[in-house]
């Protein structure tokens, strides 16, 4: 069945980079949408992008000048890089598996979630 | 920016009928937006229920259903159960990027 697991570190310091990575498993990554989605602590749902047909990216347009969304197909994995953080970005960060095609059903496999902290 | 409204907070009683509804601040929200919907409760990942505006996933209980309601997307719960009570995403699409609205908070009282 399709899994996917975020890792990455849960701390990062103010104006570092977050980087995490999601391993998927079941599934080929070369097809389908790949999103990765963020939830503030007792906040709620911002999408950050996706990445699909193995390298097109679309963005949030609120992050896109720190977003990086890439993928790995020899790894099955994708990954998240967002610069210049702050406090503001401390949130679970999830990463989610889209359709195949874009008005087919959304986000029906999540990972579990990883909290990433800022702070110094 | 793009902003997509929902509800902060309804409150049902067990048995009855509730709509939540999921607004754009660009017009209003057509099937090409493709809406779906989202539940999630405390300390897990949400849950796809709705997509495509109305099609209810296999695992979707019959009682949600996903409507187009005065220019908002809109999620009914018909013969709402105690379990739930969570909070309820809409996401909408807008040719190529993707806006969560804010979530409803669903209480069963």
């Amino acid at each position: 069945q399709v899994q996917l697991q975020e890792s990455g570190p849960g701390l990062v310091k103010p104006s570092e980079t977050l980087s995490l990575t999601c391993t998927v498993s079941g599934v080929s990554i070369r097809t389908y949408y790949w999103s990765w989605i963020r939830q503030p602590p007792g906040k709620g749902l911002e999408w950050i992008g996706y990445v699909y047909n193995s390298g097109n990216t679309n963005y949030n347009p609120s992050l896109k000048s720190r977003v990086t969304i890439s993928i790995d197909t020899s790894k099955n994995q994708f990954s998240l890089k967002l610069g210049s953080v702050t406090a503001a970005d401390t949130a679970v960060y999830y990463c989610a598996r889209g359709p195949l095609d874009y008005a087919s059903a959304w986000y029906i496999y999540w990972g579990q979630g990883a909290l990433v902290t800022v702070s110094s | 920016q793009t902003v997509v409204t929902q509800e902060p907070s309804l409150t049902v009683s067990p048995g009855g009928t509730v709509t939540l509804t999921c607004a754009s601040n660009t017009g209003a929200v057509t099937s090409g937006y493709y809406p779906n919907w989202f539940q999630q409760k405390p300390g897990q990942a949400p849950r796809a229920l709705i997509y495509s505006t109305n099609n209810r996933q296999f695992w979707t209980p019959a009682r949600f259903s996903g409507s187009l309601l005065g220019g908002k997307a809109a999620l009914t719960l018909s013969g709402v159960q105690p379990e739930d009570e969570a909070d309820y995403y809409c996401l909408l699409s807008y040719g190529g990027t993707q806006v969560f609205g804010g979530g409803t908070k669903l209480t069963v009282l």
